[in-house]
């Protein structure tokens, strides 16, 4: 079956420090692969999205970067985090356009 | 671009009532695909419904129904004989068929079920 991890589960960073939060997925290939972030319980904003390994869409130009090292894992990173950068990210993946989409447990990150 | 309005911030409903969740979306594509979600306070996202946009026929899974008006560009969710357990944020999302992968959600609605 497959299966989402997703890492740490909680995070309170300095501003200034960087970032790297890593998501892999288990038991497909090939998946499509979204990180949103959701700041204080509310929508999900789209940050970037991937089809293959090393194909990024960005959605929102910011502090935060996106790699897809591997078919199957996906990382977001920061080289200097702001107090912005606050929220709930998710990474979720799926196979097709059409079908459900599968999510991570989320981490919380705390910019301090 | 593609955009996803949930117009209702909030919604309350007595437990075993109906409650409908609007949802309108901003496309040029003629065909995709519509999704509903559910976010309990665990934070864990579940699917709850999903729509092609192909088909006229609205979808319906047990409580949960869909009133899709493709010439409106509205996705309304009813839940019909609302359960306590019900009570979650529900967000709409929307995927372009046209060669995008981009899965764009509103910013939801934060639904509680009394007793």
């Amino acid at each position: 079956s497959q299966t989402i991890h997703q890492w740490p589960a909680t995070l309170v960073q300095p501003v200034g420090s960087p970032l790297s939060l890593e998501c892999t997925v288990e038991g497909t290939s090939n998946p499509n692969l979204y990180w949103y972030r959701q700041a204080a319980g509310r929508g999900l904003q789209l940050l970037f999205y991937s089809v293959g390994i090393g194909q990024i869409s960005s959605e929102v130009p910011q502090n935060l970067s996106a790699s897809r090292p591997q078919d199957r894992q996906f990382i977001l990173s920061s080289k200097k985090l702001l107090l912005s950068d606050s929220g709930f990210y998710l990474c979720a993946w799926r196979v097709q356009m059409n079908t459900e989409a599968f999510f991570g447990q989320g981490t919380r990150l705390t910019v301090v | 671009a593609q955009t996803v309005t949930q117009s209702q911030p909030e919604m309350s409903v007595q437990e075993a009532e109906t409650v409908t969740l609007s949802c309108t979306y901003d496309t040029s594509e003629n065909n995709y695909y519509l999704f509903w979600y559910k976010q309990p306070p665990s934070r864990q996202m579940i699917l709850v419904i999903r729509q092609e946009a192909y088909k006229q026929q609205n979808a319906t899974e047990n409580r949960f129904s869909v009133n899709f008006q493709k010439a409106a560009k509205s996705f309304s969710l009813k839940i019909s004989d609302s359960q306590l357990g019900d009570t979650a944020m529900y967000f709409c999302a929307f995927t372009p068929q046209g060669g995008s992968e981009k899965l764009v959600f509103g910013k939801g609605t934060k639904l509680t079920v009394n007793p």
